[in-house]
C-alpha cells in the first residue's frame, strides 16, 4: 500500500513569492492535515481537510491557505512568503474517523532567501 | 503555552536495556495518544497509540502507559537496538475535535551497541 506522497522534496524561494505544496493521501483516506516543523516549534498544525471541506484550523495567518480535490489530494499555498516561513511541512493522512492515527509523507523542505 | 511537554530532549541508552521516553500533559480533554518516531530527512512514523479509557497497550518490543491522574505517558522500549535511535514525539488528540495533533517537542534517543 503506498503511503503519503509529498511533492516537491525541496523548494528554495524568495521573500515574497507564492509556493504550492502537494500532498497524495494513502488510497481510501479521505483526511489530509497539514503541519509546519521548525527547529524552535516542533510540530505545529496548520489545518485538516475532509472531504474538500476544512474542518479544522490551526493559528496561522491568512497567508496559508489549503484545498482538497476529489480524489482527497491536497495541496497548501503560501503567499507573500516570509524568511521565517522556512520550513519541513508536512502533510498527513488519515480516515478521518475518530482516534485513527495519523500517517505521515516525509515532507517538503522549503527554503527563502 | 505547550499542552505536550516532553521535558528530555535527549537520551542515552545501551543496546539490550531498556529505553524510557516520558510525556506530559496539561489538557483534561485529550482522550487520544500517540507516539511517532522520526529519522532525519523522512516523515514521522506512526509507532504505538493508546486510548484514554486504557492505562497500557503493547506491541511487540513498545509498551506505552498511561497515568491519568497525573497527565503523564511514557513509551517503553525494550530490548533496545541501534535502529531505534531516532527522535522520538508524543502526541496527543483533544476529545471530538478534527485532525489537528498537538505535539510535544520530540526527545532524541541514541542507542549505543
Amino acid at each position: 500500500k503506498a503511503g503519503v506522497t509529498q511533492t516537491p522534496r525541496y523548494l528554495i524561494k524568495t521573500r515574497g513569492q507564492q509556493v504550492t505544496l502537494s500532498c497524495s493521501p494513502i488510497s481510501g483516506h479521505r483526511s489530509v492535515s497539514w503541519y509546519q516543523q521548525t527547529p524552535g516549534q516542533g510540530l505545529q498544525f496548520l489545518f485538516e481537510y475532509f472531504s474538500e471541506t476544512q474542518r479544522n484550523k490551526g493559528n496561522f495567518p491568512g497567508r496559508f491557505s489549503g484545498r482538497q480535490f476529489s480524489n482527497s489530494r491536497s495541496e497548501m499555498n503560501v503567499s507573500t512568503l516570509e524568511l521565517g516561513d522556512s520550513a519541513l511541512y508536512l502533510c498527513a493522512s488519515s480516515t478521518g474517523a475518530p482516534n485513527q492515527p495519523q500517517h505521515f509523507g516525509d515532507g517538503t523542505r522549503l527554503s527563502i532567501l | 503555552d505547550q499542552q505536550v511537554k516532553q521535558n528530555s530532549p535527549s537520551l542515552s541508552v545501551q543496546e539490550g536495556r531498556i529505553s524510557i521516553l516520558n510525556c506530559d500533559y496539561t489538557n483534561s480533554m485529550f482522550d487520544y495518544f500517540l507516539w511517532y518516531k522520526k529519522y532525519p530527512a523522512e516523515g514521522p512514523t506512526f509507532l504505538i497509540s493508546i486510548s484514554s479509557i486504557k492505562d497500557k497497550n503493547e506491541d511487540g518490543r513498545f509498551t506505552v502507559f498511561l497515568n491519568k491522574s497525573a497527565k503523564h505517558l511514557s513509551l517503553h522500549i525494550v530490548p533496545s537496538q541501534p535502529g531505534d535511535s531516532a527522535v522520538y514525539f508524543c502526541a496527543a488528540w483533544e476529545g471530538g475535535s478534527q485532525g489537528n495533533l498537538i505535539f510535544g517537542k520530540g526527545t532524541k534517543l541514541s542507542v549505543k551497541p
